[in-house]
């Protein structure tokens, strides 16, 4: 089946430290591959996705590489802000004939102190 | 840029009560997803809907109903209601056919409290 699996959290760390968030993947096929985030008491929203192997998916200062060998799509910052704290889900949809739903891991919380 | 709307944000019912969601996806998306997020918990899909038919089926209990309509908005519909239904239920869109490789925008969910 399709899975998800992150890294447990909170994960706390001092504005300006370097930031990863371990993701892996089980999939038939080649899967899209997303990472959404969760502010406290809001919907998620989108922050950067990669759609084949090697694609790097970029956005606000986070990265995050599709790599098909290690099955993995780890999440990563050189700076963060006190402004990141939030839930980060990692999440993919698999490739295939019909409509293909999201598949999210169970989240990693992320608290940045000043 | 317009974003997928959801009413009403906040929701309070009683048990064996109903509920309905509305979704208004982003204008032009086609194609629109429900999911359920419980308490401390990654969202789960319940079902979608392209061009007002349904498209995929998750684990959406028995006592819960869906559609599209023709001006694309969705809505879910509770009945019976219980405790364990207590949720923030997102509602996603996208456009085109629910490929993987399409992007999926979210509401800002309606929190369900069942007392």
């Amino acid at each position: 089946g399709n899975s998800v699996t992150q890294m447990e959290g909170p994960v706390t760390l001092s504005e300006e430290a370097f930031l990863t968030i371990n993701c892996t993947y089980t999939a038939t096929g080649y899967p899209s591959l997303f990472w959404y985030v969760q502010y406290p008491g809001e919907g998620l929203q989108l922050l950067l996705k990669a759609t084949k192997a090697d694609d790097k998916g970029s956005n606000k200062g986070f990265e995050a590489t599709y790599r098909k060998e290690t099955t993995s799509f780890h999440l990563e910052k050189g700076s963060v802000q006190v402004s990141d704290s939030a839930v980060y889900f990692c999440a993919l949809t698999p490739r295939g004939t019909g409509f293909q739903k999201l598949v999210f891991g169970t989240g990693t919380r992320l608290l940045v102190s000043p | 840029a317009a974003g997928v709307i959801q009413s009403p944000r906040h929701l309070i019912k009683e048990k064996r009560e109903t509920a309905t969601l509305k979704c208004y996806p982003i204008p032009r998306h086609d194609t629109v997803y429900w999911y359920q997020q419980g308490p401390g918990q990654d969202p789960q899909f319940l079902i979608s809907f392209y061009e007002k038919m349904q498209s995929d089926k998750g684990s959406i209990p028995d006592r819960f109903s869906a559609q599209q309509f023709s001006d694309y908005h969705s809505e879910l519909n509770m009945s019976s209601l219980e405790l364990g239904d207590s949720a923030l239920y997102f509602c996603a869109s996208s456009i085109g056919a629910g490929a993987s490789t399409d992007t999926q925008y979210f509401g800002p969910g309606t929190r369900l409290t069942v007392l």
